[in-house]
């Protein structure tokens, strides 16, 4: 199986839930991070986690880092019509410079 | 914000013409790398570049794809000879290089391959 698979592949909510995603990654890695895409668009960066580092939060994101799992997390709190995308968990293996391995991302649907 | 612009959004081609995709990193970046997404599948890594020179590439990058930062600003992707399977969303990313920096990626350009 490939480096970086997320579940759930799709995942419904309505409007005010929250919605978590989960990824796991077989290779050890430098850091883990969250990208959101909007269909037909580019991957907007969400959040970044170190290896080193068990949780982040960045306004209604919260991830988490398990080394001993080799899995994330991604949580978005009283999530809006607005959050509907895919969103992909990569991982960087390296200090610097090298390249991202991508899930194959979950989608998103959050029902006004 | 700065961020990573590429050229063409969509580009039209036909099987076995050559097709130069173009991008523009975040001017202080030092690290570049080209991805592709073939409909409704996860994204790929093609090449990364550094210090004017391929750094790594994975093993679809074949003899096919060539790179090149011709000018301070530009950094192009090459397709010589266009097949079917070429047909996807490629993507253009840079970074700063730095420990723990995150990849910025530009919107894409939908390549088709007729």
């Amino acid at each position: 199986s490939q480096q970086g698979e997320e579940d759930p592949q799709a995942l419904s909510i309505q409007e005010g839930e929250n919605a978590t995603m989960n990824c796991s990654y077989k290779t050890s890695i430098n850091n883990l991070q969250w990208y959101r895409q909007n269909s037909g668009r580019g991957l907007v960066h969400l959040i970044l986690i170190r290896s080193n580092e068990r949780e982040k939060h960045s306004g209604r994101l919260r991830v988490t880092l398990d080394t001993s799992k080799k899995s994330s997390s991604l949580l978005i709190t009283a999530s809006r019509a607005a959050d509907t995308a895919s969103y992909f968990c990569a991982t960087d293996a390296r200090t610097s410079g090298s390249r991202l391995t991508f899930g194959e991302g979950t989608q998103l649907t959050v029902n006004p | 914000e700065p961020e990573v612009t590429q050229t063409p959004s969509h580009q039209v081609t036909q099987m076995g013409q050559e097709v130069i995709l173009r991008c523009v990193p975040i001017s202080n970046h030092l690290y570049f790398y080209w991805y592709r997404q073939i409909l409704g599948q996860k994204v790929e890594f093609l090449v990364s570049f550094y210090n004017n020179e391929i750094s790594e590439k994975s093993e679809i990058f074949d003899d096919q794809f060539s790179v090149e930062r011709p000018d301070g600003s530009n950094f192009t992707l090459k397709i010589r000879s266009t097949k079917l399977e070429d047909s996807a969303m490629y993507f253009c990313a840079s970074t700063r290089g730095e420990g723990n920096q995150p990849q910025h990626f530009g919107d894409g350009t939908r390549l088709s391959i007729l």
